[in-house]
This record gives structure tokens, sequence and C-alpha cells, in this order.
């Protein structure tokens, strides 16, 4: 069974608005990371938090992660067209552990 | 950056044959492959983890006798769909990690398979 449950399922957002993914999980973890996924392609890596991190960025994204509340958000700030794509949730266990991937969000952003 | 391929990148075939798909870590040695299912607009799933040298872990419910992976260097993992059935449709996604506390995995590009 997946651990994470990303909310929204769905986003569509006009280009240069901000985008707020959440991912919800059930045990103790690690880590968490971000992955993008364009349309029948593979992931790529966004950013990963460890479990003693509040808060982390790279570029335009903002990871914040409250193990009190076993939840984590994704910011997209300036969101742009080429953003569009589905994000997914993976939590790791332990360091070094398999990936447990949320069900995502499809993220849409209008030009 | 680390880069690993995929091979093939679709594949159809008919009910009843084998399929094997590739899956190359280019610059760095994989110790650990892991290998997902994707089915269309769900998440991925894990098939099972393999270490080189060594017989992969599968994940409950997934057939080790259908789903047959090699990893028998540091650098390919094979996974072999044996006699395809279309409900083995899918996109069948390899990653690959070196080290065992590095924790990042590098996904390849994915392969979609077709069974007819």
């Amino acid at each position: 069974s997946q651990q994470g449950e990303e909310d929204p399922q769905a986003l569509s957002i006009q280009e240069g608005e901000n985008a707020t993914m959440n991912c919800s999980y059930k045990t103790s973890i690690n880590n968490l990371q971000w992955y993008r996924q364009n349309s029948g392609r593979g992931l790529v890596h966004l950013i990963l938090i460890r479990s003693n991190e509040r808060e982390k960025h790279s570029g335009r994204l903002r990871v914040t992660l409250d193990t009190s509340k076993k939840s984590s958000s994704l910011l997209i700030t300036a969101s742009r067209a080429a953003d569009t794509a589905s994000y997914f949730c993976a939590t790791a266990a332990t360091s070094g552990s398999r990936l447990t991937f949320g069900e995502g969000t499809q993220l849409t952003v209008n030009p | 950056g680390a880069v690993v391929s995929q091979h093939p990148s679709w594949v159809i075939c008919k009910s009843g044959t084998s399929v094997k798909i590739e899956c190359r870590s280019l610059d760095f040695q994989a110790t650990t492959m892991f290998w997902y299912r994707q089915f269309p607009k769900q998440s991925l799933m894990l098939m099972a983890t393999s270490n080189e040298g060594s017989k992969a872990t599968y994940e409950q419910g997934v057939e080790k006798d259908k789903f047959l992976i090699n990893h028998a260097s540091l650098t390919l993992s094979t996974l072999t769909v044996t006699s395809a059935h279309p409900e083995d449709s899918s996109f069948y996604i390899c990653s690959a990690r070196f080290g065992s506390s590095y924790n990042e995995q590098f996904f390849g590009p994915g392969t979609r398979l077709t069974v007819l």
C-alpha cells in the first residue's frame, strides 16, 4: 500500500502563480523526497529533506517537513508552463532503504 | 550527473512472448537497482530490489517467476517479463543507487510495454 497521500490530486494554475502540493505519510521516516515526472517519462529528483530538517530551498522550490503531523509540502513559486508535470513525494524509513511513493499531484500551469 | 538509461523505450509484443528490458547506469556503479511499475495515472509501485551479484528481493504480490531480474554487473540490470499478457501492459521504470548510505535514486526514462 502507498505510504504517501498527496493532495490535491490535480492542480491547475496560471503562469506566474505559486503552486502548493501536500504529502502525508503514516510511519516514521528518515527522509522524504520530491520527484517530478513529465508525461510518459522517467522521474527527476527535485529535493530531499531529512527528518531533522524543517525547510529546504532549491531555486524556485521550497519544501517543508512537519514530522509531528507526518506531512510535507512542496511550493513552486512563480510557476512556468514548463512546470506542468506530475509531482510525487517518496519516503524512506531509513537511510538507504526503499522508497515508497505517494499518489502524486498532476500540476497544470496554463500560459 | 548520474545517468540511467533504459532499453527499449517502448515495446509491443504478442501475448505469451517474453520481453527483456535493460537498465544501465552510464556514469556510476550501481550497487542497487530498483524496478517499478506504473499504470496510467497512478503512482510507482516497487516490484523488486536487486543488488549486484545476488538474488532480487521481490515485493509482496509480485511473481518472481514471471518477472525475472538479473543484476549481473554494477552497471546493468535486466527485467524479463515472461509469457506476457495484456494485463502486464504498463510503464516499467528502473532506478539505480550507489552506496548504501546515499539515498538518492537516479531514475531511468522508463519503458512502455504493450502486450496485444
